[in-house]
């Protein structure tokens, strides 16, 4: 079955420089990646997709990369700031019917940004 | 602005009650899922639906059911509440595009005592 894994559970890191995010997938490639943002005691929020043709996606100071061949999305955060501070879920569609399809997701990186 | 609504931030209830968690959506989509959150284990889909009074069982179906009689509302049934069913739920809907991005409602907490 599909697997979907965030290496990292926390990321602390100084307001300024780039945060990465990684997400790994088992099994056969997702048509697409999709990023989410969760905030404490809120749902998630979308925030980018990216699809399995594309290399990258950008999106204000929002990058996310598409390998294949890795098996993996990395998410960056440039410049970032403490409003950034937020739990970041990587998700992927796992069953194909037209435009229908349930998402996997993974279990979400804490990111904190220090001042 | 685009909305999903649940009926609740917060409930308490006991074992063995029967629970109603509500969901609306405002969007006109088509799909609707629950799922619950818990810490370590991230997001897991209990229900989802793809059209009214259609349902398909998510990875965690057990003790739950659902009901979807409009296409607004996806109603989450827990019918007899036990204390491993303490967690936040979570609805989303998403509508036919190809980007099937996900509209989450704020969650309801929900103490099992």
């Amino acid at each position: 079955s599909q697997k979907i894994e965030q290496n990292s559970e926390a990321l602390n890191i100084q307001e300024g420089k780039t945060a990465t995010l990684t997400c790994n997938y088992t099994n056969y490639s997702p048509a697409y990646l999709q990023w989410y943002r969760q905030d404490p005691g809120r749902g998630p929020v979308f925030l980018l997709l990216i699809r399995e043709n594309e290399k990258e996606k950008r999106k204000e100071r929002l990058k996310v990369t598409f390998d294949t061949t890795l098996k993996q999305s990395l998410f960056h955060i440039t410049a970032s700031q403490p409003a950034d501070s937020a739990t970041y879920l990587c998700a992927l569609l796992w069953n194909y019917g037209g435009s229908q399809g349930n998402l996997i997701f993974g279990k979400g990186t804490k990111l904190s940004v220090k001042p | 602005d685009v909305k999903v609504t649940q009926s609740s931030r917060y409930l308490v209830k006991r074992t063995g009650e029967k629970v109603f968690l509500e969901c609306v959506q405002d969007m006109d989509h088509e799909n609707m899922f629950w799922y619950r959150q818990d810490p370590g284990l991230g997001l897991r889909l209990i229900y989802f639906s793809y059209d009214v009074k259609m349902k398909e069982k998510g990875d965690i179906p057990e003790g739950y059911s659902v009901s979807r009689e409009k296409k607004e509302r996806f109603s989450l049934i827990l019918e007899s509440a036990s204390t491993n069913q303490t967690s936040m739920y979570l609805c989303a809907s998403s509508g036919l595009h190809e980007n099937n991005e996900q509209f989450f409602g704020p969650g309801t907490r929900l103490t099992v005592l």
